[in-house]
């Protein structure tokens, strides 16, 4: 059974603060790795596709880098606002099942302004 | 405006009964996927289809079927077997199911049975 963690499950920030949380994943075949935002009452959305070691992706003030050596990826936000509340999935795929995507639980952002 | 829907948004069955979610995309996309949400779970695949008459099971299929008939529609039926269907079901669909690309949400159906 494929593994993938976030951490931390939950995370309350003031407005202006950054903030990072973590995505573990098998270490080995690595396909690709995605992050979503889930906002409340709406879709999750894709934030990044990710797929070579030592990628950064950046969108406004959030980032996100991959270790696919040692299975994590970071998923960073400058400067939280209140709209970045929602809770943000990571998800693995093997390369041998592309067709499949294996969330992460996520982590739950909540910003105060 | 492409996207996907999911209906109802709201849906009220007795235990016992059979009911079937819809999902149709008008995004052109080969794959589809079904997930179940529970409080203080991640998204949890029922079932995926690759292609049109095509589809496989995912990490939690018992209790549940599928069809895709049409590469449009991918509907959810969660039958009388299925121990705990009381959730939230949100389709998705993306690309292909071998590239990069990412995946497409609907906005979920909320099923009670009681």
């Amino acid at each position: 059974i494929l593994n993938v963690e976030q951490s931390p499950q939950s995370l309350h920030v003031q407005e202006g603060d950054s903030t990072n949380f973590t995505c573990s994943f098998p270490s080995s075949n690595f396909y690709a790795l995605h992050w979503y935002r889930w906002e409340t009452a709406k879709s999750p959305e894709a934030l990044f596709v990710m797929t070579l070691n030592g990628d950064e992706k950046k969108k406004g003030r959030i980032s996100a880098t991959l270790n696919t050596k040692e299975g994590y990826s970071y998923l960073y936000i400058k400067g939280s606002q209140p709209e970045d509340s929602a809770t943000y999935l990571c998800a693995f795929i093997h390369s041998g099942n592309t067709g499949k995507l294996i969330f992460g639980q996520g982590t739950t952002l909540q910003v105060k302004p | 405006d492409g996207g996907i829907t999911q209906s109802p948004k709201y849906l009220f069955r007795k235990e016992g009964q059979n009911v079937t979610l819809s999902c149709e995309q008008n995004l052109n996309h080969d794959a589809m996927y079904w997930y179940r949400q529970d409080p203080g779970q991640g998204l949890r695949l029922i079932y995926y289809s690759q292609i049109v008459n095509d589809f496989q099971k995912g990490d939690i299929a018992e209790g549940y079927s599928v069809s895709r008939e049409k590469k449009e529609s991918f509907p959810l039926t969660v039958t009388s077997a299925q121990k705990n269907p009381t959730a939230f079901y949100l389709c998705a669909s993306r690309r292909t199911a071998s590239d990069l690309s990412e995946q497409y949400f609907g906005p979920g159906t909320r099923l009670t049975v009681t």
